[in-house]
Order: structure tokens, then sequence, then C-alpha cells
């Protein structure tokens, strides 16, 4: 079982639809969760984190989390054509000496339609 | 502007070439982080640095080197132990201790030639 899995996708949405992103983890101990956007041939960009079970929202976008279902997503509303990217889903735990590694899914890819 | 710089953009390799990837940033980081991405595979950790002189393997070290000589560089040595070395490379840096996420350069595109 993979740690971080999400749908490859590609996720089709019309314009202006709510697009919901999913992404379940193995590892129950982690304990921090990140949403990343990847467009093509370009780095990955953080658009949301989120550290405990509930909603947080930032503009457009409402990350939920789910611990004891160990399920995180995202939720983008209005979806536009500039939103069609690659969602990766992010996951930390910290370890010995303090630090965090991140676990990353092999990402959804998006496609707002006009 | 704070940030990270990868360099170069693009870069190519001879069969049993060694090449070395720069990794600069000034975001006053402890941590920084080497990651590997190959379409279809997600984003895997190559080494990582909590702290100057110190730094630990990730899940696919193997011909690959390091050296963290100064908080803001973290150059990435590809070997020519390493077969497959054609993919985008990643370099990401954040805050430590704690669970932050990271800042990621623009990446560095390796071809084998």
């Amino acid at each position: 079982q993979k740690e971080v899995e999400q749908n490859s996708g590609p996720l089709s949405v019309p314009e202006g639809a709510i697009a919901s992103l999913n992404c379940t983890y193995s590892d129950r101990v982690s304990q921090s969760f990140f949403w990343y956007r990847q467009y093509s041939g370009k780095s990955p960009e953080l658009i949301m984190s989120i550290y405990s079970n509930g909603d947080k929202e930032d503009g457009r976008f409402t990350a939920q989390l789910n611990k004891a279902s160990q399920y995180v997503s995202l939720l983008i509303r209005d979806s536009q054509p500039s939103d069609s990217a690659t969602y990766l889903c992010a996951i930390s735990k910290v370890g010995t000496g303090g630090g965090n590694k991140l676990t990353f899914g092999t990402g959804t890819q998006l496609k707002v339609e006009l | 502007d704070g940030g990270i710089t990868q360099s170069p953009k693009y870069l190519f390799r001879k069969e049993g070439q060694n090449v070395t990837l720069s990794c600069e940033q000034n975001l006053n980081h402890d941590a920084m982080y080497w990651y590997r991405q190959d379409p279809g595979q997600g984003l895997r950790l190559i080494y990582y640095s909590q702290i100057v002189n110190d730094f630990q393997k990730g899940d696919i070290a193997e011909g690959y080197s390091v050296s963290r000589e100064k908080k803001e560089s973290f150059p990435l040595t590809v070997t020519s132990a390493q077969k497959n070395p054609t993919a985008f490379y990643l370099c990401a840096s954040s805050i430590s201790p704690g669970n932050y996420g990271y800042t990621f350069g623009s990446g560095t595109r390796l071809t084998v030639v």
C-alpha cells in the first residue's frame, strides 16, 4: 500500500463548477497535510496546508481533513481554466532531530473545460 | 525577493559522466531537500539536510551524492553509478524544526545523451 494515494485522473469539470480532489494516507501518525499545484513543466506550488480535523478555507480553495478516516480533500469552487494543473497531496510528520519529510502522492490531473 | 534558485534549467549528460546540479536559497531555511520526478511516479526523495554539514539519504539515494557546507547551498551530484538519471530534479527548502510545507525551486531537467 502506498503511503499517499491519489486518483491520477484526469478529472474534468466544466468552468464554474466545484472540483473535488481526494487523497488517502496510510500512516496514522501523520501530522501535517499539504496540497500543491503543479503546472506542466513547472515546479510544485504550495496552495493549502491543514493540520487539524475539519475544514480550512482560503479564497476559492477549501481543504478538508478527517484523521479518523485518513482522508484529506481539496475543493476548488468556481473552477477556472487556469486551475487546470496536477494537484499533489503531501503528508508530513516530524522525524528524529525535529525535521519533517514530506511524502507526496502521484497527483491528480484536473482539467477545467470551457 | 527570497526564493530558491536552481541551475541550470536544462542539463545534458553523457554516459559515464558526473554532473552537479546547483541549489541556492536565501530564505534562511535550515532544511533542504532534493526530489526526483518521473512521469507517473510523483516526487521521490533523494537526500535531505536539516542542518549544515549533516545530511541523510532519502528513498532513492543510490547513484547520487550531496554536500551541505553552507546553509544557503545544497548541490546534488548525479554520478555515473545512477543508471537512469533522466528526470526532473527539484530542490526544496523549509523551516525546521516543525511541520511546514516546502518551497520549491524551478527545477533542473536532466537528459542523458
